[in-house]
């Protein structure tokens, strides 16, 4: 069973800065089958990425992922913050037992 | 566009039973693997269950294994979840999502609230 820690837990910056979300997967995670989602409160979550590193549909490129060679490390970018990303961020990996593991989120606040 | 609406939350006692309804619309629903998760008040988001495109296989969270049933209807573009024997730690905000590239969720409902209550 993989598990996933986000960190920080919360993130306070201002609009216009740079962003770096982290999440740590307890093992290698296969296939790269690792997402990233935004959560806006009272709002439906939203696919920013897929496959560690591709942009879903609409999502601009302010967005980026990367992951380490390992295999469990895997980083969200937010390259210079929209007042519209001050949200949620969570990962999430498929894998076998159980399918679904979603992080605990990083909560990103307006400093 | 592609939509996934949710519908039949509402508040239930312990013990009770409810069935949460997912209509989907503007894309090919028998091709997708179909999702609910969920939002417990103050947690994070939590997968509950899954369906593969045919129906023919389902997967469940530990918490509702034997208690939650998920299904499709292709006639009906509709995903559900059968909850049985409810407790209150399910309640929460329950979201219906389409199964997209590599294992994740690419187009999300704006969900339904399930409040288990006496």
């Amino acid at each position: 069973e993989i598990f996933l820690a986000q960190s920080p837990g919360t993130l306070s910056l201002s609009p216009g800065e740079r962003a770096t979300l982290s999440c740590r997967a307890s093992q290698r995670v296969p296939r790269d089958y690792l997402a990233w989602y935004q959560h806006r409160p009272g709002q439906a979550p939203r696919l920013l990425l897929y496959g560690v590193s591709n942009r879903a549909t609409g999502i601009p490129d302010r967005f980026s992922g990367s992951g380490s060679g390992s295999g469990t490390d895997f980083t969200l970018t937010i390259s210079k913050l929209e007042p519209e990303d001050f949200a949620v961020y969570y990962c999430q990996h498929y894998g076998d037992t159980p399918p679904v593991t979603f992080g605990p989120g990083t909560k990103v606040e307006i400093q | 566009e592609d939509q996934l609406v949710e519908s039949g939350g509402g508040v239930v006692q312990p013990g009770g039973s409810l069935r949460l309804s997912c209509v989907v619309s503007g894309f090919s629903f028998r091709r997708y693997w179909m999702y609910w998760v969920r939002q417990a008040p103050g947690k994070g988001l939590a997968w509950v269950s899954h369906v593969n495109s045919d129906g023919s296989s389902t997967t469940y969270a530990d918490s509702v294994k034997g208690r939650f049933t998920i299904s499709r209807d292709h006639a009906r573009n509709t995903v559900y979840l059968q909850m049985h024997s409810l407790r209150g730690e399910d309640t929460a905000v329950y979201y219906c999502a389409r199964g997209g590239e590599q294992g994740s969720m690419d187009v999300w409902g704006q969900g339904t609230t399930v409040t288990v209550s006496s």
